[in-house]
C-alpha cells in the first residue's frame, strides 16, 4: 500500500524568501515521487519527479526536492519565491516498475505576498 | 499537439440526468485516466485505461462508466446523477511505462455541479 502525507494544507511566504512545502510517503515497493503544480482553474503540471536515480532532483521553475529514505520524506524547496508561484502544490507517490497508479496527497495551498 | 483536451469545462446537471465527458489525447499515449478532485483533496482515480478496448476500475468508479474505442479517447459516462458526484473531474494521459515513473499530462479539467 502507499500513502503521501503533506504536512501543511497551506504555506505563506514573502516574494524573494524560501519556500519549503514538506511531504511524507509511505510505500511498500521501492517508489517514484513526483510534485505537481495546480494554477487556478488550471489541469495539473508537473514540477519534478524521482525515480531511485539521483536524490537530488531538480524540476522546473526554480523548484528541486530531496529524497531522504531514511526519513520517508521528499521536501519541496525554492531559493526564492515569485509572485507566479502561488498555487495548489501535490505530491504523490507510485511505484516505480510495472503500471503506475498515482497516489495524491492532499495538496498545500502556496500564498505569495509581495 | 493540443496535448489532452477536455469538454465540457463546465456543466450543471439535475439529480438523475446522464452525460458524457469527452476526453481526447493527441500524444499516441496508451495509457489513460480519469480522476475527480473534491474540495480540500487529491485526486482520486474513477477508471483508467491500459489501451484501446481494455479499461479497469480505480479507487471511485461507482456511478461511472468508460470505454476506449480509440488510443486518442476516453469518455466518461455519468448514469443517474446524484449530488455526490459534484467535483472538478481531470483526464490524463501517459506513455506506456516500462519501469513506472512516466509523467502524466492532464487535461485542464470539467467542473461538474448536480443539483
Amino acid at each position: 500500500a502507499q500513502s503521501v502525507t503533506q504536512l501543511d494544507s497551506h504555506v505563506s511566504v514573502s516574494e524573494g524568501t524560501p519556500v519549503l512545502l514538506r511531504c511524507n510517503y509511505s510505500s511498500s515497493y521501492s517508489p517514484s515521487l513526483f510534485w505537481y503544480v495546480q494554477h487556478p482553474n488550471k489541469g495539473l503540471q508537473l514540477l519534478l519527479k524521482y525515480t531511485s536515480a539521483a536524490t537530488l532532483v531538480k524540476g522546473i521553475n526554480g523548484f528541486e526536492a530531496e529524497f531522504k529514505k531514511s526519513e520517508t520524506s521528499f521536501h519541496l524547496t525554492k531559493p526564492s519565491a515569485h509572485m507566479s508561484d502561488a498555487a495548489e502544490y501535490f505530491c504523490v507517490v507510485s511505484r516505480n516498475t510495472g503500471f503506475q497508479k498515482l497516489v495524491f496527497g492532499t495538496g498545500t495551498r502556496l500564498l505569495v505576498s509581495p | 499537439n493540443a496535448g489532452v483536451t477536455q469538454t465540457p469545462k463546465f456543466r450543471i446537471l439535475k439529480i438523475g440526468q446522464s452525460m458524457t465527458l469527452q476526453c481526447t489525447q493527441d500524444m499516441n499515449h496508451n495509457y489513460m485516466y480519469w480522476y475527480r478532485q473534491d474540495p480540500g483533496m487529491g485526486l482520486k482515480l474513477i477508471y483508467y485505461s491500459v489501451g484501446a478496448g481494455i479499461t479497469d476500475k480505480g479507487e471511485v468508479p461507482n456511478g461511472y462508466n468508460v470505454s476506449r474505442s480509440t488510443t486518442e479517447d476516453f469518455p466518461l459516462r455519468l448514469e443517474l446523477a446524484a449530488p455526490s458526484q459534484t467535483s472538478v473531474y481531470f483526464c490524463a494521459s501517459s506513455y506506456s511505462v516500462g519501469y513506472g515513473g512516466d509523467e502524466q499530462f492532464f487535461g485542464p479539467g470539467t467542473r461538474l455541479t448536480v443539483l
